[in-house]
């Protein structure tokens, strides 16, 4: 069965420094994954999306993440965190065997950037 | 390019009520899917519409059922509502292209419903 896990439910970053917020995995086939950022009273935003070919995958103001198969993680990064990042952000599994259509998000991770 | 817009943004409802939310998608996109938000979880995936027929569906019971029409809006109807349904409940669209799992998804504000 698909599964998504995001093992933190807050982390905690001062503002310049780098941040990781951790996504793990569970699909029959190849995975489909996407990083969706949320502000309160907002619908999700699209920060970046993994399909196939090169593993680091640069998205929107200045995230990336890192697909790695064998640990079946796509862990979102900035190497330079800024107060605004502070929100709450969703990774999204889609299996590819079905379709890819049935979208898995994780509980989300509260990112709390303190000046 | 108009986004996703939803309505309402908030309403209240008794247990036992039904409730019809709406949802206009962006302009150029042909699919829409239906999530179910409780309070500090993430979204759930109700089930998705492609051509006004339901093309997929998650977990949850035949009370909840939908419509997409032919400008591509939808509707997300609830019935005999139950305590639990209380959430944010969130309308994305996307295009449908050639690798169709691969979409991103482009999600309105969401109206929030709570059951007394």
């Amino acid at each position: 069965a698909q599964s998504v896990a995001q093992p933190e439910d807050q982390v905690n970053v001062a503002e310049g420094n780098p941040l990781t917020v951790k996504c793990t995995y569970s699909v029959s086939g190849n995975p489909y994954l996407f990083w969706y950022v949320q502000y309160p009273n907002r619908g999700l935003q699209f920060l970046l999306k993994y399909i196939t070919g090169d593993n680091l995958v640069k998205g929107s103001y200045g995230f990336e993440a890192e697909f790695n198969k064998s640990q079946t993680s796509f862990h979102l990064k900035k190497p330079s965190a800024l107060v605004s990042d502070s929100a709450l952000y969703f990774c999204d599994v889609r299996d590819q065997n079905t379709g890819g259509f049935k979208t898995i998000f994780g509980a989300g991770t509260r990112l709390f950037v303190k000046a | 390019e108009t986004g996703v817009t939803q309505s309402p943004t908030h309403l209240i409802k008794t247990r036992g009520q039904q409730v019809t939310l709406r949802c206009s998608s962006q302009s150029g996109h042909n699919t829409v899917s239906w999530y179910q938000q409780a309070l500090g979880q993430g979204p759930q995936f109700i089930f998705q519409y492609y051509r006004e027929e339901e093309n997929g569906r998650g977990n949850f019971p035949p009370r909840f059922s939908g419509l997409q029409f032919p400008n591509y809006s939808s509707e997300l109807n609830v019935n005999a509502l139950e305590l639990d349904d209380s959430a944010l409940y969130l309308c994305a669209s996307s295009h449908r292209g050639s690798s169709s799992g691969a979409n991103v998804l482009t999600f309105g504000a969401g109206s929030r419903l709570t059951v007394l």
